[in-house]
């Protein structure tokens, strides 16, 4: 079974800080990696996909990727109250046909 | 531009009713599936469509059914609720099978049940 594990949290940052959310995954074969935000009560928006070993940086957030650990995260920087939710790392495999398989996400709180 | 669109919000079931969550998109898109997500945990795939007139599992599919006649349409069919499926459940739709690259998915708001 394809497994994506993630921190649970709650993991609490300062205004202003760096955030830093991690996730690995079982499955090989996995192609793109994908960062969910998730506010309390509201539907997962994407914020950021990755397909590349390195990193992709759109505006405060970088995505990190490294397939021969299994591993992929989340940097957000000049962390903001507003970046306080659950942020759910999502691994598509090629040829999967049933899309997406989800982590449980972490809470993240920015404290003011 | 309404998106996915998801009905009801909010449902309250007695043990062993049944009824149908409605899910429609005006985008256009191909692939259509609902999630369902329990408290503190990730999305889990219940049911996909890539298309009208075909459907699949996915990792939950027990306790439910799905048609797709149109494009536009997707509803999902609870048969003899059970507590367990107490959740939120989210229908989401996408243009194509591969995410990202401007092909991504989008989420309806959600419908919360409660079976009790």
């Amino acid at each position: 079974q394809k497994e994506v594990e993630q921190n649970s949290g709650p993991l609490s940052v300062p205004e202003g800080a760096i955030a830093s959310l991690n996730c690995t995954y079982s499955d090989r074969g996995s192609q793109s990696f994908f960062w969910y935000r998730q506010y309390s009560g509201k539907s997962p928006e994407l914020i950021m996909f990755i397909y590349s070993n390195g990193d992709k940086e759109d505006g405060r957030f970088t995505a990190q990727l490294n397939k021969a650990s299994q591993y992929v995260s989340l940097l957000i920087r000049d962390s903001q109250p507003s970046d306080s939710a659950t942020y759910l790392c999502a691994v598509h495999s090629t040829g999967s046909a049933r899309q997406l398989t989800f982590g449980s996400g972490t809470q993240l709180t920015v404290l003011p | 531009n309404a998106g996915v669109t998801q009905t009801p919000k909010f449902r309250i079931l007695k043990i062993g009713q049944s009824m149908t969550l409605q899910c429609a998109q005006d985008m256009n898109h191909n692939y259509m599936y609902w999630y369902r997500q329990d408290p503190g945990m990730g999305l889990k795939l219940i049911y996909y469509s890539v298309g009208a007139g075909i459907t699949d599992k996915g990792e939950v599919p027990n306790g439910y059914n799905v048609s797709r006649s149109t494009t536009e349409d997707f509803p999902l069919r609870l048969e003899l609720a059970a507590p367990s499926q107490t959740s939120v459940y989210f229908c989401a739709s996408s243009y194509s099978q591969t995410p990202g690259s401007g092909n991504t998915i989008y989420f309806g708001e959600g419908s919360w049940l409660t079976v009790v």
